[in-house]
């Protein structure tokens, strides 16, 4: 599964976006870019998944380059209960069951 | 839709005991379910892959005898963890997938294990 590099905090203002970048350059062409959050002491939460196109749904909405090497993921508006651990992951999935690899992810806090 | 669930929250035991823990899919057949363990302000670590109906599959460096995994039915599997020691205290947490792990997992709250 691909490499992902995310940036390890990111501050935001409650009511705003938030805008949370994430690089996977060695992405190939059947792995897909995963979206997952961690509020403290608490399983994660899946978010949202992406192959090419932007996608969007009532959590977030996704924005990947035309090249795949780099997504965003945006809270349009956040509130405080979206402070947690946010994961990008490249995966694999469509062919036979995948590991979801865990990296340190970004620590958003958003604050009043 | 797509909820997952633990049991318990919470277990204190103590050394050299073991320890069941539960995982159930609630609205869902789970074809295959997933067991991660997370260490303070560590990510979590995929600790071994279970199909329904069959031996689990467990990655390097995790030990079978002492994590048994059962999957006895497509929406449930358990996590035994047996002769526990201190350095098993983690925070366990299990996911299922409808789609055999192709798609998205849905996670678990999580199971808090200390071992005194």
């Amino acid at each position: 599964d691909a490499k992902t590099t995310q940036p390890p905090s990111m501050d935001c203002a409650e009511g705003r976006a938030a805008n949370l970048p994430c690089n996977h350059s060695t992405i190939s062409g059947n792995e897909y870019v995963y979206w997952y959050r961690q509020i403290h002491s608490q399983g994660p939460q899946y978010i949202i998944h992406g192959l090419k196109n932007n996608e969007t749904n009532e959590m977030a909405s996704l924005i990947i380059t035309e090249d795949r090497k780099s997504s965003t993921l945006i809270l349009p508006h956040a509130t405080l209960r979206d402070t947690a651990v946010y994961y990008c992951i490249g995966y694999a999935g469509g062919t036979s069951y995948g590991k979801l690899t865990f990296g340190q992810g970004t620590i958003l806090t958003v604050h009043p | 839709g797509a909820v997952v669930s633990q049991h318990p929250s919470r277990v204190i035991c103590k050394s050299g005991t073991s320890v069941k823990i539960e995982c159930r899919s609630l609205d869902f057949q789970a074809t295959t379910m997933f067991w991660y363990r997370q260490f303070p302000k560590q990510s979590l670590m995929l600790m071994a892959t279970s199909n329904e109906g069959s031996k689990a599959t467990y990655e390097q460096g995790v030990e079978k005898d002492k994590f048994l995994i059962n999957h006895a039915s497509l929406t449930l599997s358990t996590l035994t963890v047996t002769s526990a020691h201190p350095e098993d205290s983690s925070f366990y947490i299990c996911s299922a997938s409808r789609t055999g792990g192709r798609y998205e997992q849905y996670f678990g709250p999580g199971t808090r294990l200390t071992v005194t």
